[in-house]
């Protein structure tokens, strides 16, 4: 059973489209994130939801809209896709008050043409 | 200056070497520290925590440094599969989330 499942694996788009990543974890962990690696491999973590909270909301343009419907899901829509929003977006949980040890998604590589 | 630096390699040693990489973080409040592993095109996963007095887990040793703000990861007996990129992590001790450096590249040859 994949402990952090993230779908789709890729992604290619136009740009000014609108896409949704889902994220699903089944390991009961009350804490999931979304992160950007960019290509230069630096990864940045976007935002935070601690049981449906959203507790972390980093810098990032207001064209990334979380959801949550439920502590074990936290999705990520993305209006007006840019280039610049190429990238590996990775999907993670934690046990709260464990940040550190997290469990990550395999990943998806969104690729804006 | 960043929150977490590390140098990006990328290390390139012989099978069988002992090879060691540092991290360096800006926030002396920072309370804990791991090191992930990440191969390439996966996710990262967590390699081991890092402990106050240091701590082993076979081939890898972890320490920590607060009065430099630094830690370190040693590896004896380097192996093929050892190669990948080696991020430092941290938490921060204000808010709830993590934070990761660009990594360490290393590439095992035979």
């Amino acid at each position: 059973d994949t402990a952090v499942s993230q779908t789709p694996k890729y992604l290619v788009t136009q740009m000014g489209n609108d896409k949704s990543i889902k994220c699903e974890q089944n390991l009961g962990h009350d804490t999931m994130y979304w992160y950007k690696q960019d290509s230069k491999k630096f990864l940045k973590i976007m935002f935070s939801y601690n049981n449906k909270e959203l507790i972390i909301n980093e810098t990032v343009p207001n064209r990334f809209s979380p959801k949550s419907p439920d502590k074990a899901h936290l999705n990520l829509h993305i209006n007006s896709l840019e280039l610049g929003d190429s990238a590996v977006y990775f999907c993670a949980s934690s046990p709260r008050d464990f940040y550190g040890k997290a469990f990550f998604g395999q990943g998806t590589r969104l690729t804006v043409v | 200056r960043k929150e977490v630096e590390q140098d990006p390699g990328p290390f390139n040693v012989p099978e069988g070497a002992t090879v060691a990489f540092n991290c360096t973080y800006s926030n002396s409040a920072s309370q804990s520290f791991f090191w992930y592993r990440q191969d390439c095109r996966k996710e990262p996963k967590l390699l081991m925590s890092v402990y106050s007095s240091g701590n082993e887990d076979g081939r890898f040793t972890a320490q920590l440094n607060r009065a430099s703000q630094y830690i370190s990861l040693l590896i004896r007996d380097s192996k093929l599969s050892d190669s990948a990129t080696y991020l430092c992590v941290v938490k921060d001790s204000s808010a709830s989330k993590i934070i990761f450096g660009s990594g360490t590249r290393l590439s095992i040859r035979p």
